[in-house]
């Protein structure tokens, strides 16, 4: 069901820097579709965290940040904290599919 | 600030439709687009559909035969129909509403959703 591939977990000590990839293909991270990230917590919506592959909204601290290269695109989170153990999942468009499509989630914890 | 909220049913039988209504609080619902996304267990999301303050509709290729989503401006409202449901319908739904993030939507706002379980 999910076209954007992502690891299911990736950990670190606080102050540690984690990056979480998302594997695409040439429908669509790869044609160019700009990659959104979204923070999820337990039961609760998802959160916004990076849109158009780098651009914080306002409010998002700066230790987040993403980035995109060909197929792929990276959500990295600096100076890990315990606040950010939680559920990311990246977000594009896929023109062969002809709508938005989804990673499969990653699960960050803070050891 | 902009609110969303999910309503309806959480237990739908099989072969019957499945019914949501996103109640839109704190902002106008005008000159936007809405979406409904879904969840299903240990999956991941999956977008169903989305609609303009205009009515105008765009539904995901897989599911378009079976889903209809419609708008109340009056009522600030947005709603959803998924029809002849099996257990593979069931899922997390969520709402939420588009914001321009460069060449592709991104959702800036999101209901916290709700569980729906297809089931006799």
């Amino acid at each position: 069901q999910s076209v954007l591939t992502q690891p299911p977990s990736v950990s670190g000590a606080p102050g540690q820097r984690v990056t979480i990839s998302c594997t695409g293909g040439s429908s669509n991270i790869g044609a160019g579709f700009d990659v959104h990230w979204y923070q999820q917590f337990p039961g609760t919506a998802p959160k916004l965290l990076i849109y158009g592959n780098s651009n914080r909204p306002s409010g998002v601290p700066d230790r987040f940040s993403g980035s995109k290269s060909g197929t792929s695109a990276s959500l990295a989170i600096t100076g890990l904290q315990a606040e950010d153990e939680a559920d990311y999942f990246c977000q594009s468009y896929d023109n062969s599919l002809s709508g938005y499509v989804f990673g499969t989630g990653t699960k960050v914890t803070v050891l | 600030q902009v609110q969303l909220q999910e309503s309806g049913p959480g237990l739908v039988k099989p072969s019957e439709t499945l019914s949501l209504t996103c109640t839109v609080s704190g902002g106008s619902i005008s000159s936007l687009y809405w979406i409904w996304i879904r969840q299903p267990p240990g999956r991941g999301m999956e977008w169903l559909g989305y609609i303009y303050y205009t009515g105008s509709t765009n539904y995901n290729p897989s599911l378009k035969s079976r889903v209809t989503i419609s708008i109340d401006t009056s009522k600030t409202q947005f709603s959803l129909k998924l029809s002849s449901v099996t257990a593979a319908d069931t899922a997390v739904y969520y709402c939420a509403r588009h914001t321009v993030a460069g060449n592709n939507d991104a959702f800036d706002i999101w209901g916290q959703g709700t569980m729906v379980t297809v089931s006799s």
